[in-house]
């Protein structure tokens, strides 16, 4: 099972809106509607942001929003502020019954 | 509050083995499956195995399938993950991870714990 693919930097200013897209096949993006996004703050361990394409937990902010389309989901953060500045990795449940983890995104906020 | 906490980390030689567990603090622990996940130094995330909350099914990861081995003892409210015929690749932090009922996805992580393969 081979990792999917995202952009390894994307940046924008304060206040800004950026997406960050995660690419994968048929046998786990497009085969469910099973995508979630998480957040890595350096040294700190992984944060859920985002379940089942498009849903936020308890306690997430509202400026981070999930898409699909295809094979290939979408983390948008609106309002962009200084805190994001992290690292965003996509996972997918798979036809198999296992996971995998996408390349991971380093969010720069200038 | 949920609480993860990862132990058993540590440096050990190529070919030899080690077991991590994972106490679990602050939910119905056998309420829910659970995940082991890798983090190698300055590198992505790499799912490695998840039982499932009853217990009845086990899945790996390709680069650990043969060698590790996932399990749960729900009296003890702990994970663990042992690990055989460890090699220089699976240096990494071994971060445990909670699903939801029914869910796809990791709830909530712990802390980790570092896994140092090396001669």
């Amino acid at each position: 099972q081979s990792a999917l693919t995202q952009l390894a930097s994307v940046s924008g200013s304060s206040g800004q809106s950026i997406t960050i897209s995660c690419t994968g096949t048929s046998s786990d993006v497009a085969a469910y509607n099973y995508v979630s996004w998480y957040q890595q703050h350096p040294g700190k361990a992984p944060k859920l942001l985002i379940y089942d394409v498009n849903r936020r937990p308890s306690g997430v902010s509202n400026r981070f929003s999930g898409s699909k389309s295809g094979n290939t989901a979408s983390l948008t953060i609106s309002g962009l502020r200084p805190e994001d500045e992290a690292d965003y990795y996509c996972s997918s449940y798979t036809i198999s019954s296992t996971y995998v983890f996408g390349t991971g995104t380093q969010v720069t906020v200038l | 509050q949920v609480q993860l906490v990862e132990s058993g980390g540590g440096v050990v030689q190529p070919g030899r083995s080690l077991r991590l567990s994972c106490g679990a603090f602050g939910f119905t622990f056998r309420d829910h499956g659970m995940h082991w996940v890798r983090q190698a130094p300055g590198k992505g995330l790499e799912w490695v195995a998840v039982i499932w909350d009853d217990g009845s099914n086990e899945y790996y990861a390709a680069s650990v399938k043969g060698r590790f081995t996932i399990s749960r003892d729900d009296s003890k409210n702990t994970l663990y993950l042992q690990m055989n015929s460890l090699r220089a690749e699976d240096t990494a932090i071994y971060y445990c991870a909670r699903d939801e009922p029914r869910g796809t996805y990791f709830h909530y992580w712990g802390q980790g714990t570092l896994v140092t393969v090396s001669s």
